[in-house]
């Protein structure tokens, strides 16, 4: 079974540009969340998507933003960069009970702002 | 006061060592427990889940959790140089919020040989 795919893995944008970043989960997995990772922050959460509407939404901006669609691959977008995005964003994909895959993390996509 | 708190280390251990990492956390309504192994520029690979208080095994390592306290631990016996990592502990909610994991800030683990 494939895993969680994020494209793409490096991206270099300027300030002010906006960037989408894409998610495809595990195959049967309907929930899709977003997270944020930075050295001074760790692991925060973004938002979920399931069946296609945001279920669930952590402390982040509306310039962040995101999507499911029907083959609950999920986009996520960020309008009007600024320097202190830079991170890398993690996509994870879950199966509503615990087990192996319980939120099961793709490699990431490492965005950098300058 | 953060949900989950974990203290940061680094942790610097000699091969064959037991690793014990810690994590606290204030709310009561959290339900599941993980712990995540985080290597350099990869994603978090689920290592040990639980939901109830008590013990749960898994070749060298052993995931603890008490939910009197607030308090859940994860031991590493025998420690490798390939369990050199990030060791994140995360907690849940379960429900509706299942799709939220909430972090702490992870610990860095070495293991020199």
């Amino acid at each position: 079974k494939a895993g969680v795919t994020q494209t793409p893995r490096y991206l270099i944008k300027t300030r002010g540009q906006q960037v989408t970043l894409s998610c495809s989960p595990i195959s049967g997995h309907r929930s899709v969340s977003w997270y944020q990772q930075t050295p001074g922050q760790g692991l925060q959460f973004l938002f979920e998507y399931f069946s296609e509407t945001q279920r669930n939404k952590g402390n982040f901006p509306g310039r962040f933003s995101g999507r499911q669609f029907s083959n609950s691959r999920s986009e996520m977008n960020v309008s009007t960069l600024e320097l202190g995005d830079s991170a890398l964003y993690l996509c994870a994909s879950s199966l509503p009970q615990p087990g192996q895959e319980y939120h099961t993390f793709g490699s990431g996509t490492r965005l950098t702002v300058v | 006061q953060k949900e989950v708190e974990q203290d940061p280390g680094p942790l610097s251990v000699p091969e064959g060592a037991i690793v014990s990492l810690n994590c606290t956390y204030s709310n009561s309504a959290f339900q599941y427990f993980m712990w995540y192994r985080q290597y350099s520029r990869k994603g978090p690979e689920l290592l040990m889940y639980t939901y109830s208080s008590g013990n749960k095994e898994d070749g060298r390592f052993t995931a603890q959790v008490d939910k009197s306290s607030k308090y859940i631990s994860l031991f590493i016996r025998d420690s490798q140089p390939s369990d050199s990592a990030t060791y994140l502990c995360a907690i849940n909610a379960g429900g509706t919020s299942y799709g939220k994991l909430t972090f702490g800030q992870g610990t860095i683990l070495t293991v020199h040989p």
